[in-house]
């Protein structure tokens, strides 16, 4: 069935470090690919997504690019900031029901 | 609109009690999931609608768990009789449905159960 795999955390960063968090999927088909943040005490928010081979999502300087080769969708930052803390959920969403299947979550410290 | 609001916020309850989680969707919206998250398992679907009707339920972990919809506005999850193992937090989540559209999560309702 439909999977998504992203790194373990947690992750902990300096201030202005570059940040890369792997994710990669297995489905069949062609989903969409989605980056979730959660900041703490809150709901999911949609960080940025890609609907098609080689697409990049971007938003608030995270980028990541839809690789079909590799099914692979890693989140990027060249330089993150505490505000950044957070936990973040790659996920995958098929068909025209969008049910979403999501990662575990890897939370990311940031340190000033 | 105000977003997805949930409530409560926060649940405490003793064994045994019946337990019921409130979901107000976003206007206009035609999905509605429930996620479970826990430390252990991340995030689980339990159930979604789609027009107030539900049409996946497998995630939901057994008979003790229910889940309505009487209309558009309004969704409730139901844990009778609850039991510590389902402390966690639960999500409901709503989208305007079709491929390619962002789903809308609350904050969340924290439920302990003692």
């Amino acid at each position: 069935g439909d999977s998504v795999t992203q790194m373990e955390g947690p992750v902990t960063l300096s201030e202005e470090a570059f940040l890369t968090i792997n994710c990669t999927y297995t489905a069949t088909g062609y989903p969409s690919l989605f980056w979730y943040v959660q900041y703490p005490g809150e709901g999911l928010q949609l960080l940025l997504k890609a609907t098609k081979a080689d697409d990049k999502g971007s938003n608030k300087g995270f980028e990541a690019t839809y690789r079909k080769e590799t099914t692979s969708f890693h989140l990027e930052k060249g330089s993150v900031q505490v505000s950044d803390s957070a936990v973040y959920f790659c996920a995958q969403g098929r068909g025209s029901n969008y049910k979403l299947t999501f990662g575990k979550g890897t939370l990311l410290t940031v340190n000033p | 609109d105000a977003g997805v609001i949930q409530s409560p916020r926060h649940e405490v309850t003793e064994m045994g009690q019946e337990v019921t989680l409130r979901c107000k969707p976003i206007s206009g919206h035609d999905y509605l999931f429930w996620y479970r998250q826990t430390m252990m398992r991340g995030l689980e679907l339990l159930i979604y609608f789609n027009n107030n009707v539900p049409i996946d339920d497998s995630g939901m972990p057994e008979d003790r768990f229910s889940a309505k919809m009487p209309n558009a506005s309004f969704s409730t999850l139901k844990i009778q009789p609850s039991e510590p193992r389902d402390s966690a937090v639960y999500f409901c989540a709503s989208s305007m449905g079709g491929l390619n559209t962002e789903a809308f999560f609350g904050q969340g309702t924290r439920l302990t159960v003692v």
